[in-house]
């Protein structure tokens, strides 16, 4: 069975700054995908961005960033210029090959912005 | 192009009742998921549905049901209701099943009281 594991309940940083949100996860799974997802007060969640398991290169959207660390199976995500519109609750996620299981996610992290 | 359309939002129910949530994907997307959203439990796969048929489901008593429709429009129902289902029920669309990236809805608050 897949595990995802979010080790900060809630996070706080001054707009404009950067910070980094923790992910780890556990998987027998040898193709899979990670994922990070916002949601905000509307619920809905919103995808922030996507790793393959099997490509090297950390994936990055505009401001957002990943450190994927596959050996030590942790999957970070960086905010750079934090903006008030990214406070919410973000999720990290996992799936195994196919999608055959659905996600997995972590139990979130509440992130908010100081203006 | 319209987002996935989740309905109604809110619904209050009592224990024993049973619900019926409705999920209309974003169009071209076949595939339909479901997800149960607890402040306890986190969010949980509770099944896919790929043109029509079941793929897979998670960790919930048969009480929780679904089906998907020719137009890719699903349903979830769960019967004898519990205050324990008590949950935010999200529904998400991708395009087939070898693509990975998942389109939400914002999701119906379920009640049971």
């Amino acid at each position: 069975a897949q595990t995802v594991t979010q080790s900060q309940p809630e996070m706080s940083v001054q707009e404009a700054e950067t910070v980094t949100l923790s992910c780890t996860y556990d998987t027998s799974e040898s193709d899979y995908y990670l994922f990070w997802y916002k949601q905000p007060p509307s619920r809905q969640m919103i995808l922030v961005i996507r790793q393959e398991a099997y490509k090297q290169q950390n994936a990055t959207e505009n401001r957002f960033s990943v450190n994927f660390q596959k050996a030590a199976k942790s999957f970070s995500l960086k905010i750079s210029d934090s903006q008030l519109g990214d406070a919410a609750m973000y999720f990290c996620a996992s799936t195994g090959g196919g999608g055959a299981d659905g996600l997995t996610f972590g139990k979130g992290t509440h992130l908010i912005i100081q203006p | 192009k319209a987002g996935v359309t989740q309905t109604p939002r809110y619904l209050i129910k009592t224990r024993g009742q049973q619900v019926t949530l409705s999920c209309s994907p974003i169009s071209g997307h076949r595939s339909v998921s479901w997800y149960q959203q607890t402040p306890g439990q986190g969010l949980q796969f509770l099944f896919e549905y790929f043109s029509e048929t079941q793929r897979n489901k998670g960790n919930f008593p048969g009480r929780f049901s679904g089906r998907q429709f020719s137009n890719s429009r699903s349903e979830m129902n769960v019967s004898t209701l519990e205050l324990g289902d008590s949950a935010l029920y999200l529904c998400a669309s991708r395009k087939d099943i070898a693509n990975e990236k998942l389109f939400f809805g914002s999701g119906t608050q379920l009640s049971v009281l």
